[in-house]
């Protein structure tokens, strides 16, 4: 089956501590995204990347890194200098970076600060 | 920059009742618009999607009309269900960070039997 996949779907991260949420997609796009979500706020663009190699902060970029050295791969990394990083992240894919294209997500990483 | 305004929840329904969630967006360019469905604890599904003036996107009893004249893109059902309970997020394409979605804060729908 084609889809998106993350892991973990949960996880926990101590104060000081850099973790790693992983994304993978199997549906041959070329553009990824990832998103975070808190509650009762939408989505807020986090990263994207429109080709391998390359990548674009989004609009919350502060604290956070990612790669995309593989086509179907884009880990983001949460990094100690991200100040409150409990919250609901996405990933999500789409064939090419174009006005009309759809976005697919995947099933998301719910990551709390202990 | 661009912006997704949309109606505030939660939303109670009874089944079989008409509903409506209203979307307005602020864009600079022509964006594409979409409407995306959320389940407890699981990542966004694509609903619908219009991709220029006066298109209306259908799915599963939904639709939404792309109005360009007054920057709107209601979300409308004629009977919801009660698996039609859901969180529901209108979004546009954002030209200025390689279409990324932009969305708003998400409508809570919960449908009665």
């Amino acid at each position: 089956d084609g889809g998106i996949t993350q892991s973990p779907k949960y996880l926990f991260r101590k104060e000081g501590q850099n973790v790693t949420l992983s994304c993978e997609q199997n549906l041959n796009h070329d553009a990824m995204y990832w998103y975070r979500q808190d509650p009762g706020q939408g989505l807020r663009l986090i990263y994207y990347s429109q080709i391998v190699n390359d990548f674009q902060k989004g609009d919350i970029a502060e604290g956070y890194s990612v790669s995309r050295e593989k086509k179907e791969s884009f880990p983001l990394t949460v990094t100690s200098a991200q100040k409150n990083p409990t919250a609901f992240y996405l990933c999500a894919s789409s064939t090419i970076t174009a006005r009309t294209d759809t976005q697919y997500f995947g099933p998301g990483t719910r990551l709390t600060v202990l | 920059g661009d912006s997704v305004t949309q109606m505030e929840g939660p939303v109670t329904l009874s089944e079989e009742a008409f509903l409506t969630i209203n979307c307005t967006y602020t864009a600079t360019g022509y964006p594409s618009l979409f409407w995306y469905v959320q389940y407890p604890g699981e990542g966004l599904q694509l609903l619908l999607k219009a991709t220029k003036a006066d298109d209306k996107g259908s799915n599963k009893g939904f639709e939404a009309t792309y109005r360009k004249e007054t920057t709107s893109f209601h979300l409308e059902k004629g009977s919801v269900q009660v698996s039609d309970s859901a969180v529901y997020f209108c979004a546009l394409s954002d030209s200025n960070s390689g279409y990324a979605l932009n969305f708003g804060k998400g409508t809570s729908l919960l449908v009665t039997p």
